[in-house]
């Protein structure tokens, strides 16, 4: 059958626009949450990271959202641009923290239009 | 520093044959690990060192030999290559194992098993 896998989230929005593309993680014990960006043929690339220990920090551009209480992550980039259209992954650290081990979601598309 | 390399870009392999994906980083990380990359899906964990002669397998880990004799190089063996394995593989790096620390990925080798 088919894979639920196969079928990305998207999100496409116009350039200048706000994004926010969402994450939910499964384990409650992770303590280290990171997004990252992978474009067309790349590895995945760090955009910013968050510990479990805060709920909102800032970057450039993008802001991360934690909710420990609902176990969601959310990524917004401001100003969105062309450039922005990529695959963005958020991961969390492994059950076993003491290795750093990610774990990473499905990943979502996100298309900017000029 | 060049950070991240690994080589081949792309492979294209029989079913049953061998090979080895090399992997290098310059940043002096202890940290490495290899992922697989399946259409639509987010990376997994396949093998994972935390030093120069000390390595532990992640989620995935069937099919795959891995070994770390340097700090620098961590390759990864397929010893007899099944179309299941037909993948996009990445390498990352990271200064140590601990929460926290980002992960450096390397560009990825396309791997086709027929």
């Amino acid at each position: 059958g088919e894979s639920v896998g196969l079928h990305l989230p998207t999100l496409s929005v116009q350039e200048g626009d706000n994004s926010i593309i969402n994450c939910a993680y499964s384990n409650s014990a992770s303590d280290y949450f990171i997004w990252y960006k992978q474009e067309s043929g790349k590895g995945p690339q760090f955009i910013i990271d968050i510990r479990s220990n805060m709920d909102k920090r800032q970057g450039q551009r993008v802001t991360v959202l934690l909710n420990k209480t609902v176990k969601h992550l959310s990524l917004q980039i401001a100003a969105t641009q062309p450039g922005d259209s990529a695959v963005y992954f958020c991961a969390e650290n492994g059950v076993d923290t003491s290795y750093g081990k990610l774990t990473f979601g499905q990943g979502t598309i996100l298309t900017v239009h000029p | 520093n060049a950070g991240v390399t690994q080589t081949p870009k792309f492979q294209v392999l029989k079913t049953g044959q061998s090979m080895t994906l090399q992997c290098a980083q310059d940043m002096n990380h202890e940290y490495m690990s290899w992922y697989r990359q399946d259409p639509g899906m987010g990376l997994r964990l396949i093998h994972y060192s935390v030093g120069a002669g000390i390595t532990d397998q992640g989620e995935v880990p069937n099919g795959y030999n891995v070994s770390r004799s340097t700090t620098e190089d961590f390759p990864l063996r397929l010893l007899s290559a099944a179309p299941s394995q037909t993948s996009v593989y990445f390498c990352a790096s990271s200064y140590s194992w601990t929460s926290g620390d980002t992960q450096y990925f390397g560009p990825g080798t396309r791997l086709t098993v027929l």
